[in-house]
């Protein structure tokens, strides 16, 4: 079965610097898709990128960029110039392509704070 | 485009009752989704559909039932609730394939007392 592992229950990091959340998953599929979602105070679950495995090319949305390892089975979230409004519960969550039963595994997430 | 739609947001229930968490979408997505989300544990699935009148039980099923009468709507029974089924509650949808993330709901903070 597929498992996903966010080993960083919690993270701080100054406002303006980068900081990076670790993801690993498990799998025997070859072809799937990975993902990263920001749950703020609201408690609103926001996709923040996707990564799909058969692309080579780490996904970017702005501030926020992957480092995708497909052989090591890693993907962390990179996000750059940290701001108050990134205080949140990141989860990583994987997802099968085209299959009937293909339901989103989630993390258990981590909790980044932004300190000012 | 309201996208996924959960009521109530809130609700505190007393031990052996039973309510129902409403969910309705409205961009035409076959895939709907029950989590439930606990401290620490992120989001366990409880029940999924692929379509109206198709279901089917996800890793925490018990002391809950759903049914997909229609495309939109989603609706998650609760029945005897016990104080294990507080919790954060979330529904969400999707397209079919796999690149599709899920749109969630805004969920619904329930407490059995």
């Amino acid at each position: 079965a597929q498992t996903v592992t966010q080993s960083q229950p919690e993270m701080s990091v100054q406002e303006a610097e980068t900081v990076t959340l670790s993801c690993t998953y498990d799998t025997s599929e070859s072809d799937y898709y990975l993902f990263w979602y920001k749950q703020p105070p609201s408690r609103q679950m926001i996709l923040v990128i996707r990564q799909e495995a058969y692309k080579q090319q780490n996904a970017t949305e702005n501030r926020f960029s992957v480092n995708f390892q497909k052989a090591a089975k890693s993907f962390s979230l990179k996000i750059s110039d940290s701001q108050l409004g990134d205080a949140a519960m990141y989860f990583c969550a994987y997802r099968r392509s085209m299959n009937r039963d293909d339901k989103i595994i989630f993390g258990k997430g981590t909790r980044l704070h932004i300190l000012p | 485009n309201a996208g996924v739609t959960q009521t109530p947001k809130f609700r505190i229930l007393k031990i052996g009752q039973s309510m129902t968490l409403q969910c309705t979408q409205d961009m035409n997505h076959n895939y709907m989704y029950w989590y439930r989300q606990d401290p620490g544990m992120g989001l366990k699935l409880i029940y999924y559909s692929v379509g109206a009148g198709i279901t089917d039980k996800g890793e925490v099923p018990n002391g809950y039932n759903v049914s997909r009468s229609t495309t939109e709507d989603f609706p998650l029974r609760l029945e005897l609730a016990a104080p294990s089924q507080t919790s954060v509650y979330f529904c969400a949808s999707s397209e079919l394939g796999g690149g599709a993330g899920y749109t969630f709901g805004s969920g619904t903070r329930l407490t059995v007392v």
